[in-house]
């Protein structure tokens, strides 16, 4: 059964640009979640996206956008990079509906960006 | 904001069981305590969640108190493996797939 996967592992951009950052939700699930890791913190919700559309929005700015494909997996968009985006972002994955037995995110490895 | 007070950290031995605590005073009738645990630049991992009875899996044991305003995380025999951060969140699933709040969670450092 295979688990959320994330691509790429590392990425290193500069001031400006764009990036897009991909997820692949576990087998079985439809819902993909985006979060934010700054170094030494907790994970930050971004967006959470269901049924290809966004169900749910952090406190982030439209610079971060996001897609879900028919086959449930998903990007994760960051235009304008500064240097500040420098982060692990996470991809978790779940089912909707079903209760607590089903509505567990699993999270995937993560993508490291860093911001020069 | 996070609804959860942990210990920024602990330790414990090797073989022991590590009893890591968690505090959520203001928890609602419907809200689950889901515990994750994130090891050094990895994502974070599922361990367990309960509402009001105490739950066993493989991994650890949760114990709610009756009043559902603490929790504790029980791992029976650590091992060196276990040395995380270990993250308490309170959920309401009843909405199904609701953010994760993350606090800073307690680092758990496990000695040889």
């Amino acid at each position: 059964d295979a688990g959320v996967t994330q691509s790429p592992t590392h990425l290193i951009k500069t001031r400006g640009q764009q990036v897009t950052l991909r997820c692949s939700p576990k087998s079985g699930h439809d819902t993909v979640s985006w979060y934010q890791q700054a170094l030494g913190q907790g994970p930050q919700f971004i967006f959470q996206y269901y049924e290809e559309e966004e169900r749910q929005r952090g406190n982030f700015p439209d610079r971060f956008s996001g897609h879900q494909f028919p086959n449930y997996s998903s990007e994760l968009n960051v235009n304008a990079l500064l240097l500040g985006d420098s982060a692990l972002y996470l991809c978790a994955s779940s089912l909707v509906g079903g209760g607590p037995s089903t509505d567990t995110q699993y999270f995937g490895p993560g993508t490291r960006l860093t911001v020069l | 904001d996070a609804k959860t007070t942990q210990p920024p950290s602990m330790d414990c031995a090797e073989g022991r069981a590590a009893n890591l605590p968690c505090n959520h005073s203001t928890i609602s009738g419907n809200e689950y305590v889901y515990w994750y645990r994130q090891i050094h630049s990895q994502g974070p991992q599922y361990i367990i969640h309960g509402l009001k009875n105490n739950e066993t899996n493989e991994m650890a044991s949760l114990i709610i108190t009756e009043d559902r305003k603490s929790s504790t995380l029980i791992l029976p025999h650590a091992t060196l493996r276990d040395t995380a951060v270990y993250y308490c969140i309170v959920l309401d699933s009843n909405f199904g797939n609701e953010k994760l709040t993350f606090g800073t969670g307690t680092r758990l450092t496990i000695i040889p």
